[in-house]
């Protein structure tokens, strides 16, 4: 069994429709990381949050220490918004930390 | 400010040939790390360093080595290239407990 967990694995939608992606992990962690791919480009992170919830424009991030549960939001989804979302869990401390990734979802928004 | 630089972009590699996979950073991060991607897999960790001088393997060291002997470099050797290191190679950096800055990542097809 993977540490890291993400459901689904593909995601198509509508613009316009409210996305929710999810992450379950097995290990204790530091903190959980929500990072953005598209097609044939590098990764950017959109969120690092070891408690509670984190907005970013239409984009929120919530985890529940307690469950292993992490969810990323997408409201008002948009075509631009077609990439693939890595969920990834930072363990460690002192000088050694280490992120162990999801396989990623990868999400299309059709107009 | 370029952040993380991975060059080359591409490369195409006979088995048994190697190269060396380059990574410099301008941001005075102490902690680097290379992955590789493969499709339908989360990133693996490859080797990382925690500051110049001082590296350490990951989960798929085999057939890789590194090196560091300043704070902004971090090369990655392949010394004989096999069909199985074809993949996607992401070099990061950070501060520690903070997100992850990724380079543009290089394609290697190894034949």
């Amino acid at each position: 069994k993977n540490e890291v967990e993400q459901s689904p694995q593909n995601l198509t939608a509508q613009e316009g429709e409210f996305i929710t992606i999810n992450c379950s992990y097995s290990v204790g962690i530091s903190a959980l990381h929500w990072l953005q791919q598209h097609p044939g480009g590098g990764i950017v992170s959109l969120f690092m949050l070891s408690s509670g919830k984190k907005k970013h424009g239409r984009l929120i991030a919530t985890i529940n220490i307690q469950e292993k549960h992490s969810s990323l939001h997408i409201t008002a989804s948009h075509p631009r918004d077609s990439a693939v979302y890595i969920c990834a869990v930072l363990q460690g401390g002192g000088s050694n930390y280490k992120l162990t990734f999801g396989k990623g979802t990868l999400l299309t928004v059709n107009p | 400010n370029a952040g993380v630089t991975q060059t080359p972009k591409f490369r195409i590699l006979k088995i048994g040939q190697s190269m060396t996979l380059q990574c410099a950073q301008d941001m005075n991060h102490n902690y680097m790390y290379w992955y590789r991607q493969d499709p339908g897999m989360g990133l693996k960790l490859i080797y990382y360093s925690v500051g110049a001088g001082i590296t350490d393997k990951g989960e798929v060291p085999n057939g890789y080595n590194v090196s560091r002997s300043t704070t902004e470099d971090f090369p990655l050797r392949l010394e004989l290239a096999a069909p199985s290191q074809t993949s996607v190679y992401f070099c990061a950096s950070t501060n520690g407990n903070q997100p992850q800055h990724f380079g543009d990542g290089t394609r290697l097809s190894i034949l």
